[in-house]
């Protein structure tokens, strides 16, 4: 059975950092593409990041775009999300997806989803 | 970058079919995805590549994508299939995913 599990959301404070992991086990894991997706209290979902099978680049939302970091550790079959200059509006549910491609996007999908963590940015 | 446009609800007697549009400019081009979003829990794909279903998905639900729109169709609607659902599509121009707004659909 495929599992994704987001750790790591919490308390942050504006212009602070938080790292979140999204440990995934049940398929192979560098067989697929990765990405993380958030939704806001009371907003539809905004995709984050993702990440290639393979690893290497990263690409981002431009809402993101500078300020966090994805990258994946594909021996521990695990992703990560490093966020900084954290601002209010980044307060969200952060789900991880599994992609149905390693290294394309063109025709794949978000076959399973995590259940999501919390952060929240406040003062 | 591509734009995926929503209505913000939709509403089916039970037992009817729901019809759940998702516009973008030459959508029909691109592979569309549906996704269903209720409190609590985990997203869940609904349907993939326009109109195909993962299992587990009844056959109820059907997509389909003409032109500049895609539509989710839900028939027999039911209950349980209140929630938010969300259409997708990779930009490639942008090397992003994007999501619509999402349309809350309310059986009634």
């Amino acid at each position: 059975e495929v599992q994704l599990l987001e750790s790591g959301g919490g308390l942050a404070q504006p212009g602070g950092s938080l790292r979140l992991s999204c440990a995934a086990s049940g398929f192979n894991f560098n067989s697929h593409a990765v990405s993380w997706v958030r939704q806001a209290p009371g907003k539809g979902l905004e995709w984050v990041s993702g990440i290639r099978g393979s690893g290497g680049s990263a690409y981002y939302a431009d809402s993101v775009k500078g300020r966090f970091t994805m990258s994946r550790d594909n021996s521990k079959n695990t992703l990560y999300l490093q966020m900084a200059s954290l601002r209010a509006e980044d307060t969200a549910i952060y789900y991880c997806a599994k992609e149905y491609y390693a290294e394309s996007s063109e025709g794949s999908f978000f076959q399973n989803w995590g259940q999501g963590t919390l952060v929240t940015v406040s003062s | 970058s591509y734009v995926l446009t929503q209505p913000s609800s939709v509403s089916v007697a039970p037992g009817q079919t729901a019809a759940i549009p998702c516009g973008g400019h030459n959508i029909d081009r691109k592979s569309v995805h549906w996704y269903q979003l209720r409190p609590g829990r985990a997203p869940v794909l609904v349907i993939y590549n326009d109109n195909d279903r993962p299992s587990g998905i009844p056959e109820r639900f059907s997509g389909s994508n003409s032109g500049n729109t895609a539509t989710l169709a839900i028939s027999r609607g039911e209950a349980g299939d209140e929630a938010d659902y969300y259409c997708q599509v990779w930009d490639s121009s942008s090397d992003q995913w994007v999501f619509g707004g999402g349309t809350k659909l309310t059986v009634l």
